[in-house]
């Protein structure tokens, strides 16, 4: 089974340039999360998606925004970059929302802001 | 904001000995989960332990959850050069955030 699935791997923008990442779940897998990695602030919580609906949503700006298909792929994007909006974003799924459901996360999108 | 703290940030021991890892949080939660990470690479789940729990082993791993100190250890016996990696304590409270990470121990096995 294949794992997931984040492109592109490395990404360089511009400020005030709008960016979107991809996420393919595990198959079966219907929920998807994201989170922000930087030095500074660790592992941030962006939002959760189950069912194409955003369940949960982290303490971002409204520039930060996604979605999730049908078959479960989500998208998130970044508008209006800043440089601070550098890091690396980590998509993970799990079966479902159960607690204690464990994430398998990808490799992450590496976001450099110029 | 940071739920978890892990403790040490860094630690770096010999190939073969026992590398200790503690995690500190600060509302209730469900369960703890230790996660591992290689070189900014995507994170991988270890163990988790639910609230209920006092001790879990799987493999080399041992972990323990002190819900009235708030803590969590993990413990890596018999270490190996290929754990050496980034390790992360996650809260999940239940609540609408996801689960909180700390921002974790940077593991060093010495060959």
């Amino acid at each position: 089974k294949a794992g997931v699935t984040q492109t592109p791997r490395y990404l360089i923008k511009t400020r005030g340039q709008q960016v979107t990442l991809s996420c393919s779940p595990i198959s079966g897998h219907r929920s998807v999360s994201w989170y922000q990695q930087t030095p500074g602030q660790g592992l941030q919580f962006l939002f959760e998606y189950f069912s194409e609906t955003q369940r949960n949503k982290g303490n971002f700006p409204g520039r930060f925004s996604g979605r999730q298909f049908s078959n479960s792929r989500s998208e998130m994007n970044v508008s209006t970059l800043e440089l601070g909006d550098s890091a690396l974003y980590l998509c993970a799924s799990s079966f479902s929302l159960r607690e204690g459901e464990k994430l398998f996360f990808g490799s992450g999108t590496q976001l450099s802001v110029l | 904001s940071q739920q978890g703290e892990e403790d040490p940030q860094a630690l770096s021991i010999q190939e073969g000995e026992n590398a200790t890892m503690n995690c500190s949080y600060k509302t209730s939660i469900n369960n703890l989960q230790w996660y591992r990470q290689n070189s900014g690479r995507g994170l991988v789940h270890l163990i988790l332990i639910r609230s209920n729990e006092r001790e879990k082993h799987s493999g080399r791993l041992r972990v323990t959850l002190d819900t009235s100190k708030k803590s969590s250890s993990l413990l890596i016996t018999a270490s190996r050069a290929a754990d050496t990696a980034s390790y992360f304590c996650a809260t999940d409270g239940g609540g609408a955030d996801g689960l909180t990470f700390g921002k974790g121990t940077h593991l060093i096995i010495q060959p």
